[in-house]
């Protein structure tokens, strides 16, 4: 079975501040993990992936994340927060098919 | 836009009542699937699709909902007798499914916005 824990359900950042989403999973199988992003009222839009390999992967939008397996977790960055980042962000985890969502964080950018 | 498709983006019924949505995948995609998403939480899985067969379904989706792929291309999910608790984002996701070992991205369209009543 997989699950994953998003801790923070709402994070405040002000405008050009380093932006940190956190995200540890569970995952009876080698995980793969995903960062997902939703403005209101949309779908989901894919910011980036880990399936093997690298373990740090670089997403669009300047948003990055590592796969730390020995912390079992896949944290979101940005350097540098821009206004128009201010959404919600879910992780997600899956063997290989259905994908197993978290309850997401809100990002709020301040001037 | 060769995006996926979900029809309608919004609806409203009184409970008790049944509704239908709809789902285009992108057209060479032969995985589709549905989730629920509920406010202040992620999206959960219903059921999904490998051509027109129905591959799993989970314990969320009673025997109200109803979920169907005839030729392989679009989706319906059917949900009878409505009830307040489904009032919910239903979301449609489509990926290509040619390995059972790689994973394939998935695409998701806007969703349906479902309002019970």
């Amino acid at each position: 079975a997989q699950s994953v824990t998003q801790l923070g359900s709402h994070v405040s950042v002000s405008e050009g501040a380093l932006v940190l989403l956190r995200c540890n999973y569970s995952s009876s199988v080698p995980p793969y993990l995903f960062w997902y992003v939703q403005y209101p009222n949309q779908g989901l839009q894919l910011l980036l992936k880990y399936t093997t390999g690298a373990t740090l992967v670089k997403g669009i939008n300047g948003f990055e994340a590592e796969f730390k397996k020995s912390e079992t977790s896949f944290h979101l960055t940005k350097p540098s927060a821009h206004m128009s980042d201010a959404a919600e962000y879910f992780c997600a985890v899956t063997p290989r098919g259905k994908l197993t969502f978290g309850t997401g964080t809100r990002l709020q950018v301040t001037l | 836009d060769t995006g996926v498709s979900q029809d309608p983006r919004h609806k409203i019924t009184k409970r008790g009542q049944n509704v239908t949505f709809r789902c285009d995948p992108i057209s060479e995609h032969n995985r589709l699937y549905w989730y629920r998403q509920t406010l202040g939480q992620g999206p959960e899985f219903l059921t999904y699709f490998q051509n027109e067969a129905q591959l799993e379904k989970s314990r969320l989706l009673s025997d109200r909902f109803s979920a169907e792929r005839p030729k392989g291309s679009f989706s319906t999910l059917e949900i009878q007798r409505t009830e307040q608790g489904d009032s919910a984002m239903y979301l449609c996701a489509s990926s290509r499914g040619d390995s059972l070992i790689r994973h394939n991205e998935q695409f998701f369209g806007p969703g349906t916005r479902l309002t019970v009543l």
